[in-house]
């Protein structure tokens, strides 16, 4: 079974700062099945990436994604205000498994 | 638009059953493989179960498997989860989620609903 560590537990950091978030798997991945979402508190998760770097229908510019093998990553540009939230990433081939995700906070 | 919206959520006691529904509209149902996945109270998300368009393959986490049944009616453009043998640790927020592209049977969740609590609790 494939395990998805996310790192850090929680990143506080302040609007206009770059956020860097990162996924590690325990085994070498597909890239083609790498996600990462948003969660913000009371909402449903929203898809941002999709096959590791692939920016998800309306998605700023200010999210990118980049990564291969066991290592991933998902960075917030110049981060406003409705950014700080919890990340997931989530390898979607047969295993379908999430991180335990990364909150980002106002610093 | 493209909305889910859950129902079935409920308080029930350990043992007991539960079938949950999600309502699918704005989209060709019939297309896209549905999942559920669910998030116990402030943790993270954890992958459910996982159908077909056609219902021909069901996928399952382990947790749930031999529990849990999935299925679906494309007539009524409706996702199920039947949830037998409950226990306290299946107490989540339940979401049905849509694949991202048409026929994948490995996609990425594009649309969510807002979930549906259930509360497995004597």
């Amino acid at each position: 079974e494939i395990v998805l560590t996310q790192s850090p537990g929680t990143l506080s950091l302040s609007p206009g700062e770059r956020a860097t978030l990162s996924c590690r798997a325990s085994q070498s991945v597909s890239s083609i099945y790498l996600a990462w979402y948003q969660q913000k508190p009371g909402q449903a998760p929203r898809l941002l990436i999709y096959g590791a770097s692939s920016r998800a229908t309306g998605i700023p510019d200010r999210f990118s994604g980049s990564g291969s093998g066991t290592d991933f990553t998902l960075t917030i540009n110049r981060l406003e205000p409705e950014d700080f939230a919890v990340y997931y990433c989530q390898l979607y081939d047969s295993s379908r498994t999430f991180g335990l995700g990364t909150r980002v906070e106002i610093k | 638009e493209v909305q889910l919206l859950e129902s079935g959520g409920g308080l029930v006691q350990p043992g007991g059953s539960l079938r949950l529904s999600c309502a699918a509209s704005g989209f060709t149902f019939r297309n896209y493989v549905m999942s559920w996945v669910r998030q116990a109270p402030g943790k993270g998300l954890e992958w459910v179960s996982a159908l077909s368009g056609s219902s021909g393959s069901t996928y399952y986490a382990d947790s749930v498997k031999g529990r849990f049944t999935i299925s679906r009616d494309n007539s009524r453009d409706t996702l199920y989860l039947q949830m037998n043998s409950l226990r306290a640790e299946d107490t989540a927020l339940y979401y049905c989620a849509k694949a991202l592209a048409e026929h994948q049977l490995l996609g990425a969740l594009d649309h969510w609903g807002q979930g549906t609590l259930v509360t497995i609790s004597a």
